[in-house]
């Protein structure tokens, strides 16, 4: 089976810096995706990473350690429509997706 | 348009009826997926499908079932719907390509009374 955590909610003021760590344990490892969800909006794509280091997109960026079942996302100069779910999901064998909880993030002016 | 589509977008229902969710795509994706969501929680796996002829349950399929009429649609029934079934339903299709992403519908609100 497959095991995600992620904390449940963070709080940071706009225009700082704040990281979301995920921790996964899982039977095969085929990948680790971050999706930000809007509160009742659909998840939407963030990152892929399947190889270990940093994968930087614009403001966001996620880095992925398989030896240590560890991922974390970075959101750079906050702004308030930042203010989301994120969530981490980890691919295992047979292409499914297991979502970890989510992480709130609560973006103050 | 929505690359993704889910008919209805909410629905009420009582105990014991039989619910239909439908998702439409026109991004031209094999795989699809059913999830469901509940307050402050992760989505899980209702059931998925590669192709038009392929139906695999996920975790927590009892209650469920599904029908993939097309490459385009795939249907999400609720056969006796009961209250602990009151969720957000997501439907997802992906390429099948390496990277794989799900893309997601809008969703479907579902109260069950």
């Amino acid at each position: 089976g497959q095991n995600i955590d992620q904390p449940t909610e963070m709080t940071a003021t706009e225009g700082a810096i704040v990281q979301i760590n995920c921790t996964y344990q899982t039977s095969g490892f085929n990948g680790l995706f971050w999706y930000q969800q809007h509160a009742g909006e659909a998840p939407t794509f963030l990152s892929y990473n399947v190889l270990d280091g940093l994968e930087e997109k614009g403001r966001f960026s996620s880095f992925l350690s398989r030896s240590k079942g560890y991922s974390y996302l970075l959101l750079k100069e906050l702004q308030m429509k930042d203010s989301a779910s994120y969530l981490c999901a980890v691919r295992a064998a047979g292409n499914k997706l297991t979502f970890g909880g989510g992480t709130r993030v609560l973006v103050k002016p | 348009d929505a690359d993704v589509t889910q008919t209805p977008r909410n629905r009420i229902t009582k105990t014991g009826k039989r619910i239909m969710l439908e998702c439409s795509q026109t991004k031209g994706h094999d795989r699809m997926y059913w999830y469901r969501q509940d307050p402050g929680l992760g989505l899980q796996l209702i059931y998925y499908s590669f192709d038009v002829k392929d139906i695999n349950k996920g975790e927590i399929s009892d209650g469920y079932s599904v029908s993939r009429q097309a490459q385009a649609k795939f249907s999400l029934s609720l056969e006796s719907a009961i209250p602990n079934q009151t969720a957000l339903y997501f439907c997802a299709t992906a390429s099948g390509s390496e990277t794989d992403t799900q893309y997601f519908g809008p969703g479907t609100r579902l109260t069950v009374l």
